[in-house]
């Protein structure tokens, strides 16, 4: 079955760090693509960053370039988003998906920026 | 890169036939096959409904159809249905010289 298990969220104050992790499961994951989005309480899906299967092509939403940094280990079947000065609009569920058209995504895992 | 955009709100009673809308521009869903539908009940991850414009993932009901023209992509549901009754979102690739996708605002489907 494929799987994708999000973690590392969790309460932290604005201008701290976090970093998200992505495990993956049930299918060849240096094959794919992979996605963060984000859904802050209430909203829309946002697009946040994604990266290729050898991580040679990257993107980022504009709303956080600069502040954070997608990363996988395709040993470790891992996806990761370490994220940098936080702010309280960067609060949301983040989710992982998989594949250029997110075809299977996991349960997501909150990230609450708050003093 | 702006959102894509979409109705907030649509309905249909059951049996009907709903369409979606989906406008962008022509960095995004007007010069890429990449556009693809997601739907999502409160509470759940989204699920993969559309994807490369028409076409539908195994186990997805083939009430579900998805097309394009120019700038505009669009979502019909046929013969709806009370559990069609969630959030629905398009979403394009939109990189030239990047990795880059673009999502719509959402539509909320009201089934009455």
């Amino acid at each position: 079955e494929v799987q994708l298990v999000e973690s590392g969220g969790g309460l932290v104050q604005p201008g701290r760090s976090l970093r998200l992790s992505c495990a993956a499961s049930g299918f060849t994951f240096d094959d794919y693509a992979m996605h963060w989005v984000r859904q802050a309480p209430g909203k829309g899906l946002e697009w946040v960053s994604g990266i290729s299967w050898n991580s040679g092509s990257i993107g980022y939403a504009d709303s956080v370039k600069g502040r954070f940094t997608i990363s996988r280990d395709n040993a470790k079947n891992s996806l990761y988003l370490q994220m940098n000065s936080l702010r309280a609009e960067d609060t949301a569920l983040y989710y992982c998906a998989l594949g250029p058209a997110m075809d299977v995504w996991g349960k997501g895992t909150t990230v609450t920026v708050s003093s | 890169q702006s959102a894509l955009t979409q109705p907030a709100s649509v309905s249909g009673s059951p049996g009907q036939s709903i369409t979606i809308s989906c406008t962008g521009t022509s960095s995004d869903v007007g010069s890429y096959n990449l556009v693809s539908w997601y739907q999502q009940h409160p509470g759940k991850a989204p699920k993969l409904m559309i994807y490369e414009v028409s076409k539908r993932p195994s186990g997805v009901s083939n009430r579900f159809s998805g097309s394009k023209s120019g700038n505009t992509a669009s979502l019909t549901i046929s013969g709806l249905q009370a559990e069609d009754e969630a959030d629905y979102y398009c979403c394009s690739y939109a990189g030239s010289s990047t990795f880059y996708v673009v999502f719509g605002g959402g539509t909320k489907l009201t089934v009455l």
